[in-house]
């Protein structure tokens, strides 16, 4: 089946630095990938809509100038979180669409998920 | 508005016993899907079920079944004789619209399913 991979898995970075987080579609392309955020025993929160070629779509209250979102290719949406705080550590989990051109009827397929720590 | 709603915090079942899961929906589209997953303490997102506004049977898969009761916007999932490595947290989610592409997931608070030797 089709595949998600994120990396780095995990991560711990000092306050004031920037992390960047890869979310790679293995077997499909996908030109919509979807970012979200866990924080401790909470559920996923819809961060922001990565589109291939074209500016990501945030969510209301996500500063798109701290959560910078990069889909270059068809297999590859970067998140990168900058100058990094406290308060951004969390599990960011990515999603993408293997159902593009078609109408869905199924899984959606999720990456293994980023644990971030900023000390 | 709560989208989804899933109303139990934490569940504790004996092993070999059945279980439901709870999860309430709302809303105004047609056409929707709803999902539940598995998240293990791994934080990894496990595909369990299926359902789809259209679809008239309730969606099985193995030890799976979802509850679909349209009318009561209701998805509730069903793990038949539970097992020690169902312990995890399990959320319903749903997808609006049938717009291809815009697969972005509203996701339930979560339920916390405990399985006791």
């Amino acid at each position: 089946g089709a595949v998600v991979s994120q990396h780095p898995s995990w991560v711990i970075c000092k306050s004031g630095t920037s992390v960047k987080i890869e979310c790679r579609s293995l077997d499909f392309q996908a030109t919509t990938m979807f970012w979200y955020r866990q924080f401790p025993k909470q559920s996923l929160m819809l961060m922001a809509t990565s589109n291939e070629g074209s500016k990501a779509t945030y969510e209301q209250g996500v500063e798109k100038d701290k959560f910078l979102i990069n889909h270059a290719s068809l297999t590859l949406s970067t998140l990168t979180v900058t100058s990094a705080h406290p308060e951004d550590s969390s599990f960011y989990i990515c999603s993408a669409n293997p159902w593009e051109g078609q109408v869905p009827t199924g899984e959606l397929f999720f990456g293994e998920g980023s644990r971030l720590t900023v000390l | 508005a709560q989208k989804i709603t899933q109303t139990q915090p934490g569940m504790f079942v004996q092993e070999k016993e059945a279980v439901t899961l709870d999860c309430t929906y709302d809303t105004s589209d047609q056409s929707y899907g709803l999902f539940w997953y598995k998240q293990p303490s791994s934080g990894e997102m496990i595909f369990l079920i299926y359902q789809g506004s259209y679809d008239e049977q309730n969606a099985t898969e193995g030890r799976y079944s979802l509850n679909f009761q349209k009318a009561r916007k209701s998805a509730n999932l069903v793990i038949s004789a539970s097992q020690l490595g169902d312990s995890a947290m399990y959320f319903c989610a749903m997808r609006e619209g049938l717009i291809q592409g815009a697969q972005k997931l509203v996701f339930g608070q979560g339920t916390r399913l405990t399985i006791n030797p």
